[in-house]
């Protein structure tokens, strides 16, 4: 099955400072890739998602690529601020029997220093 | 607010006891889902209900037995639970399961701590 590999689990920013998270995934069938934010006391919430036939997304001060030939993605964070400090999940979407299933990631632990 | 509502927020139960988890979208979502998140691990999926069937058994112990009596509902039963089963469980729906650009909807989840 589907394996996601994120890194790293905790990652430190000075307030104004950009923070990036990769994941690796290990289906090249894998054909979706979204972005969840957890913050505390809170189920994790769809921030950015992008398709496999896209490279790069933007919205706002969030950004997320994806290099399909090698099986990565990272989620980038401009301009940060107290309030993006959270846990992000990566995941990446594929299809089985059942439908189409996401594989989460470990987990990054963002912490920002105002 | 994500349209999705967990209670209890927090349980707290010895391991003889009988609970029940509850869960309930506002979505008009047709696929609910369970998932646990423990300390440290990733997410990891437990059922998957789409039109009130199960679709999905993600080899979860017999203790843990789950009900979807309609489209809008989901609930987990819990019994003879151990201390390992100490998280987060975390309900999520979707509009369907088959759409590969699927987006989850999550609860804030229970709590759960067995003494």
């Amino acid at each position: 099955g589907e394996n996601v590999e994120q890194h790293p689990s905790t990652l430190s920013v000075q307030e104004g400072d950009s923070a990036v998270i990769k994941c690796t995934y290990s289906d090249s069938a894998s054909n979706y890739f979204p972005w969840y934010k957890q913050e505390l006391g809170k189920g994790p919430q769809l921030i950015i998602d992008i398709r496999s036939n896209v490279g790069e997304k933007k919205d706002q001060r969030i950004a997320v690529t994806l290099n399909k030939t090698a099986k990565h993605f990272s989620l980038h964070i401009t301009e940060t601020q107290p309030e993006d400090s959270a846990v992000y999940f990566c995941a990446a979407s594929v299809l089985n029997n059942a439908g189409n299933m996401l594989t989460f990631g470990g987990g990054t632990r963002l912490m920002v220093k105002p | 607010e994500t349209g999705v509502t967990q209670t209890p927020r927090h349980l707290v139960m010895g391991m003889t006891n009988k609970k029940s988890l509850k869960c309930e979208q506002h979505l008009g979502h047709n696929a609910m889902y369970w998932y646990k998140q423990s300390a440290k691990k990733p997410l990891e999926l437990m059922f998957v209900y789409s039109l009130e069937e199960r679709v999905e058994n993600n080899s979860v112990p017999s203790r843990f037995s789950p009900e979807c009596p309609n489209s809008s509902h989901l609930f987990l039963h819990l019994h003879t639970l151990q201390p390992e089963d100490s998280a987060l469980y975390l309900c999520a729906s979707s509009q369907g399961l088959h759409d590969p650009l699927e987006k989850l909807f999550f609860g804030s989840g229970t709590q759960l701590s067995v003494l």
